[in-house]
């Protein structure tokens, strides 16, 4: 049938559970990772970044999870919350180059 | 600190009328990136740049398409003329070099 858009991966959790967001990258030369939540109506906003010389780092009720040898990131969400739906992209840099995004991740909560 | 600002907001413009879309980017900043959403492509880079020097427009769909860093504090993008086919929302971003991007709250346009 005719595509009518991006069908996003979606992920549905109950509010008070932990979500975790997966995304593929592309290119093993990466060396910078980035997560973006976007919410309806709103610009993608940075909630946090990782480089390649570590595999894990933490921000608040989040954790990003980088394995460079299956070219994975992942995106952990403790005690989701309502005001935690939104779209999630990860993004990738390598060097003097701008960022390739991923197609992104619906994370819708339920109360 | 502000973050980066978009004007307009919103713009319902006739198919062959000209349309400009603004962006002042984050003070400090010294690149800038405009970006196109829509549902059916999703989040498309259009054209960069580094010091007010455009560095890479090989995003931009057609010559109907052209932008302009006059200075460090504000950036352009036109379309001229527009088609239906441009509805979407317009981003801009900016960042100390070419790593986090902050956005802007975008730009959604529609040409009837």
């Amino acid at each position: 049938g005719e595509s009518v858009g991006l069908h996003l991966p979606t992920l549905s959790v109950q509010e008070g559970d932990n979500s975790i967001i997966n995304c593929a990258y592309s290119n093993s030369a990466s060396d910078y990772f980035i997560w973006y939540k976007q919410e309806s109506g709103k610009g993608p906003q940075f909630i946090i970044d990782i480089r390649s010389n570590m595999d894990k780092r933490q921000g608040q009720r989040v954790t990003v999870l980088l394995n460079k040898t299956v070219k994975h990131l992942s995106l952990q969400i403790a005690a989701t919350q309502p005001g935690d739906s939104a779209v999630y992209f990860c993004a990738e840099n390598r060097g003097y180059s701008t960022l390739t995004f991923g197609k992104g991740t619906m994370l819708l909560v339920s109360p | 600190d502000a973050g980066v600002i978009q004007s307009p907001r919103h713009e319902v413009t006739e198919m062959g009328q000209e349309v400009t879309l603004r962006c002042k980017p984050i003070s400090g900043h010294n690149s800038l990136f405009w970006y196109r959403q829509t549902m059916m492509r999703g989040l498309e880079l259009l054209i960069y740049f580094n010091n007010n020097v455009p560095i890479d427009d090989s995003g931009m769909p057609e010559d109907r398409f052209s932008a302009k860093m006059p200075n460090a504090s504000f950036s352009t993008l036109k379309i001229q003329p527009s088609e239906p086919r441009d509805s979407a929302v317009y981003f801009c971003a900016s960042s100390f070099g070419y790593e986090t991007q902050y956005f802007g709250p975008g730009t959604r346009l529609l040409v009837l």
